[in-house]
């Protein structure tokens, strides 16, 4: 079945830095790749997505990028802003419903 | 997300008790999830519904049961609650879209129930 690593389990970064979180995957039959943002006492929201056939997404200060080859798809955050602080979560999916990594707590400090 | 709703939002119970957790959405979405998120163990499925006469399990359905009454709601029980069972729990609402994958569509989760079982 379908599983996902993901690391660091928490990171912190400086305001304006860059965070990169990494996620890493086994099933070769995985093809949907999403990213999902939970802020502090809310449910997880979608932030950005990317699908096999694409290598990397971008969405203002958000990136996404899959190395299908090494198995492996990551998050980037440019010029990193406090409201940037949160958890978030790789998943995938392919032949069964999304599978999430257990999370990453991203704290920016002022 | 506003278009769906998890009632209660807080809950506590004792160890045997039978409890409910429901879920409404607004959106006109089919699909429909149960999870359930524990420090450190991210999001895992409990249940999903494709429609309202499609109930699958996903990868920790033991324990848990679930109703998917109409389109709209989608119910999760606990028959007899436990103390590992404490966790939050989110629905989920998704809707197909045409040219994407099976399981491509984005998920729209609610609120949240804090579930503590003593």
């Amino acid at each position: 079945g379908e599983n996902v690593e993901q690391h660091p389990s928490t990171l912190s970064v400086q305001e304006g830095d860059s965070a990169v979180i990494k996620c890493t995957y086994s099933d070769s039959a995985s093809n949907y790749f999403p990213w999902y943002k939970q802020e502090l006492g809310k449910g997880p929201q979608l932030i950005i997505d990317i699908r096999s056939n694409v290598g990397e997404k971008k969405d203002q200060r958000i990136a996404v990028t899959l190395n299908k080859t090494a198995k492996h798809f990551s998050l980037h955050i440019t010029e990193t802003q406090p409201e940037d602080s949160a958890v978030y979560f790789c998943a995938l999916s392919g032949n069964t419903p999304l599978v999430f990594g257990k999370g990453t707590r991203l704290s920016v400090i002022a | 997300d506003a278009d769906v709703t998890q009632t209660p939002r807080n809950r506590i119970t004792k160890t045997g008790k039978r409890i409910m957790l429901e879920c409404s959405q607004t959106k006109g979405h089919d699909r429909m999830y149960w999870y359930r998120q524990d420090p450190g163990l991210g999001l895992r499925l409990i249940y999903y519904s494709f429609d309202v006469k499609d109930i699958n399990k996903g990868e920790i359905s033991d324990g848990y049961s679930v109703s998917r009454q109409a389109q709209a709601k989608f119910s999760l029980s606990l028959e007899s609650a436990i103390p590992n069972q404490t966790a939050l729990y989110f629905c989920a609402t998704s809707a197909r879209k045409a040219g994407q994958g099976r399981y491509q569509e984005t998920q729209y989760f609610g609120p949240g129930t804090r579930l503590l079982v003593l």
